[in-house]
């Protein structure tokens, strides 16, 4: 059974880089799919960051697309978050899942992991 | 931008029909995806590719698409089956993967 588990800081100065990791359990993140990082605010919803393969080919939202990188230590069997120059607008859950390449779709997600809340605050 | 459009509530009692709609300008190529969540909890896939159901999801679920509109419908909803539902798509161009505002099923 393939688990997600976020985790990182709960809080973040203004201006500084949110740096989180999503640990993979029951399957090994260098067999296949993407994976990728969405958050949820009571302002913005659900966003997408972005999604991560194998081979390191990358998508981002293009909202954040200056500000964000996601990369695979495939050693721990863990992708990682990092968001720069943050602000109060990044508060948020951020959620980990497994994305699936869709058919008419470049992705879509599958299984997701519990979230885990990062408050941008000084 | 993409943006795809949920009506906010939608109430129905037990062992109704609930309809949830999503409509986007990119529905008539690309898929819906339709997402569970209860309240403190996270996000759980109950349609993919319009109208598939994963495998564990209740046969009372059940997704179409028809032009800019995809739909929703829970046949025989149950009381546990309120919850916050979100709809996914991506635009034409793929850049611009996105979720409805969501709406909030109650079933009482």
């Amino acid at each position: 059974q393939v688990q997600l588990q976020e985790s990182g800081p709960g809080l973040v100065k203004p201006s500084d880089t949110l740096s989180l990791t999503c640990s993979v359990s029951g399957y090994s993140i260098s067999s296949g799919y993407y994976w990728g990082w969405i958050r949820q605010s009571p302002g913005m919803g659900l966003e997408w960051i972005g999604s991560i393969y194998q081979s390191g080919n990358t998508y981002y939202n293009p909202s954040l697309k200056s500000r964000v990188t996601i990369s695979m230590d495939t050693s721990k069997n863990q992708i990682s978050l990092k968001l720069s120059s943050v602000s109060a607008a990044d508060t948020a859950i951020y959620y980990c899942a497994r994305t699936v390449s869709g058919n008419r779709v470049r992705g879509y997600f599958d299984i997701w992991g519990r979230g885990t809340v990062v408050t941008v605050s000084s | 931008s993409y943006e795809l459009t949920q009506p906010p509530s939608v109430s129905v009692s037990p062992g109704q029909t609930a309809r949830i709609t999503c409509s986007g300008d990119a529905l008539p190529e690309k898929y819906a995806y339709w997402y569970q969540q209860k309240s403190g909890q996270t996000l759980v896939l109950v349609i993919y590719d319009d109208n598939k159901r994963p495998s564990g999801i209740p046969e009372r679920f059940s997704g179409s698409s028809s032009g800019t509109m995809a739909t929703l419908s829970i046949s025989g909803a149950q009381v546990e089956d309120g919850a916050d539902y979100f709809c996914y798509s991506t635009d034409n161009s793929g850049n611009f993967w996105v979720f409805g505002g969501g709406t909030k099923l109650t079933v009482l």
